[in-house]
């Protein structure tokens, strides 16, 4: 268990409104970052962040902002839903230990967006 | 080409048997390998995890990998049931603050009783 927290668990939107997910840890980890994970494509990287107010894009950024003004909590906002947008969305943190970097996930949020 | 290939399944197998997962790679730089295991509906969960070129062996698990040939392998002895989950592999080469994991796009395994 990483200490990883996500809200809400579920949740359906209709399009164009705006939606906030949140990531919660509870171990002062460095580096977290936000997932989308749709059937044919596995996970891909939306954000990460480096530290408080650092935050860069990932693969699929379009569409998605992110904001980490504490430590323990990364927020990930859609704009403007989409449908497209619909699916699972994972926080993760980055663990070091025995010389080896590893990212662990939370229980992740499933979005549906009408 | 992907950076990561996996093999797409589904696999199906009775118990007992020995399953083997593989993903090949394209990027050389990729040296820490991990393969995490994912529950319907939850989220991913590292299983075992290397660095460079080797075998490691936890339980009815081992993870291996052959640089030379940009190929990694996770192999369950005596499958079980509760084995029954989608496996992915990820990558990274770590060199940098900003490295990040690279993904398969997961092989789902179902056990048979």
């Amino acid at each position: 268990d990483a200490g990883i927290t996500q809200s809400p668990r579920h949740k359906v939107t209709e399009t164009g409104t705006p939606v906030t997910l949140r990531c919660h840890q509870t171990e002062n980890h460095r580096y977290m970052y936000w997932y989308r994970q749709d059937p044919g494509h596995g996970l891909r990287l939306i954000h990460y962040s480096y530290g408080v107010k650092d935050t860069d894009k990932g693969e699929v950024s379009d569409g998605y902002s992110v904001s980490r003004s504490k430590t323990e909590d990364f927020l990930l906002t859609l704009e403007s839903a989409t449908s497209s947008q619909t699916s699972v969305y994972f926080c993760a943190i980055r663990r070091s230990g025995q010389g080896v970097e590893t990212q662990y996930f939370g229980p992740g949020t499933r979005l549906l967006v009408l | 080409q992907k950076e990561v290939e996996q093999d797409p399944g589904p696999l199906s197998v009775p118990e007992g048997a020995i399953v083997s997962l593989n993903c090949t790679y394209s990027n050389s730089a990729f040296q820490y390998f991990m393969w995490y295991r994912q529950y319907s509906r939850k989220g991913p969960e590292l299983l075992m995890y290397t660095y460079s070129s080797g075998n490691k062996e936890d339980g009815r698990f081992t993870a291996q990998v052959d640089k030379s040939s940009k190929y990694i392998s996770l192999f369950i002895r005596d499958s079980q049931p509760s084995d029954s989950a989608t496996y992915l592999c990820a990558m990274s080469d770590y060199t940098g603050a900003n490295s990040k994991l690279t993904f398969g796009k997961g092989i789902t395994l179902s056990v048979r009783p």
